[in-house]
């Protein structure tokens, strides 16, 4: 089993519509969590982070953790032409541990 | 504020070479964290270097290593290069009371 996997896409999403990424992860102690996107070419940028149980907003996007059945996930609202992007999901076993675990990533095309 | 600095941004190197890539974290980051990806792959964690030690080491073999100088700049060097080694580089940086990596634009490297 795979440390973090995604669902590998590639995901299309009409523009205006909300696109939904998922994550799950197999080490149970894991504390911090965050969503990267990655534009082809360049390097993983920093979208979201997340640490506690429930839902974090910041402005077309949420990220959604639940602990118990170890999953994240990545909702983006309105989605637009320029979040067509591969989106990495990456976990942090333990504080003080600065090892990012990524999963291979979902590419997401937003169709205009 | 300038982000994470990375150099060269492309080396085409040939079996059996050494090469030596360089990163600058962000202003105040103490923390830096290497990186490989691999076309269609998450990035894979080589290194991590806090405060000038090191802190963490990924499932790479001895002919890499890297280290921190007092200003916080980083060099990761690969010896004897093998084909499997091209890949893009990542350098990340981290303040040091929070989770959250920031990447630098990588280095693609080409092993011929």
């Amino acid at each position: 089993q795979k440390e973090v996997e995604q669902n590998s896409g590639p995901l299309s999403v009409p523009e205006g519509a909300i696109a939904s990424l998922n994550c799950t992860y197999s080490d149970r102690v894991s504390q911090s969590f965050f969503w990267y996107r990655q534009y082809s070419g360049k390097s993983p940028e920093l979208i979201m982070s997340i640490y506690s149980n429930g839902d974090k907003e910041d402005g077309r996007f949420t990220a959604q953790l639940n602990k118990a059945s170890q999953y994240v996930s990545l909702l983006i609202r309105d989605s637009q032409p320029s979040d067509s992007a591969t989106y990495l999901c990456a976990v942090i076993s333990n504080f003080g541990n600065e090892k990012l675990t990524f999963g291979t990533g979902t590419r997401l095309t937003i169709i205009p | 504020d300038a982000g994470v600095t990375q150099s060269p941004t492309h080396l085409i190197k040939t079996r059996g070479q050494h090469v030596t890539l360089r990163c600058s974290p962000i202003s105040g980051h103490k923390s830096v964290s290497w990186y490989q990806q691999v076309l269609g792959q998450g990035p894979q964690f080589i290194f991590q270097y806090y405060e000038k030690e090191e802190r963490g080491r990924g499932n790479f073999p001895d002919r890499f290593s890297a280290r921190q100088f007092p200003n916080y700049s980083s060099e990761l060097n690969v010896n004897a290069l093998l084909l499997g080694d091209s890949a893009l580089y990542l350098c990340a940086s981290r303040l040091d009371t929070y989770n959250e990596q920031f990447f630098g634009p990588g280095t693609r490297l080409t092993v011929l």
